[in-house]
């Protein structure tokens, strides 16, 4: 079946540190991959996608490849700020219907 | 652009009580998705309505939960009699179309407790 797995969180880094969260995916098909963002109190927003293999999915600093031989989506950042604190989760969409499947979600915590 | 609403907010039963949750999705968004997020997991899909016809429903547990939009824009979704394990964020989402390449915009949620 399809599944989404994530590294187990909390993550807690400085301001300015090098942000690495894991994705690995199970899936049939060709899935599009996302990544998706919940600030506290707010609800779960868009941060990036990719719809085929090697696609680079980017926004805010963020950026994430889809990598269909290691089944990985990687989110990546240079350079972390405080305001990045959130939830952050992987999701896949394995049809055309567009419904996700996440992840569990990577609690992120940046300290000044 | 007003965004998906949902509420109430928060809500808290006994168990073997109901309650109903109300989403108003996006202005024009034909497609329109319950997920229920457990404490520490992700959401999960629980039914997706396109217009007013489901979808997928095929996660919804239809002995005790049901959806309805019967207009095809807001939508209602019921928990008769809740369990302890119901106890949940619920969120809505919709989409212009549901297909691949259009984005999924959520609600805040629906936190349930039940006690």
């Amino acid at each position: 079946g399809n599944s989404v797995t994530q590294m187990e969180g909390p993550v807690t880094l400085s301001e300015e540190a090098f942000l690495t969260i894991n994705c690995t995916y199970t899936a049939t098909g060709y899935p599009s991959l996302f990544w998706y963002v919940q600030y506290p109190g707010e609800g779960l927003q868009l941060l990036l996608k990719a719809t085929k293999a090697d696609d680079k999915g980017s926004n805010k600093g963020f950026e994430a490849t889809y990598r269909k031989e290691t089944t990985s989506f990687h989110l990546e950042k240079g350079s972390v700020q405080v305001s990045d604190s959130a939830v952050y989760f992987c999701a896949l969409s394995p049809g055309s219907q567009g419904n996700l499947i996440f992840g569990k979600g990577t609690k992120l915590s940046v300290k000044p | 652009e007003a965004g998906v609403a949902q509420s109430p907010r928060y809500k808290i039963i006994e168990k073997r009580q109901s309650v109903a949750f109300w989403c108003n999705p996006i202005s024009g968004h034909a497609t329109l998705y319950w997920y229920q997020q457990i404490l520490g997991q992700g959401p999960k899909l629980l039914i997706q309505f396109q217009n007013n016809g489901v979808v997928d429903d095929s996660q919804l547990p239809k002995d005790r939960f049901s959806a309805e939009r019967l207009k095809g824009v807001d939508s209602t979704l019921k928990i008769q009699p809740a369990k302890l394990e119901d106890s949940a964020v619920y969120l809505c989402a919709s989409s212009l179309s549901g297909q691949l390449n259009t984005e999924a915009f959520f609600g805040q949620g629906t936190r349930l407790t039940v006690v």
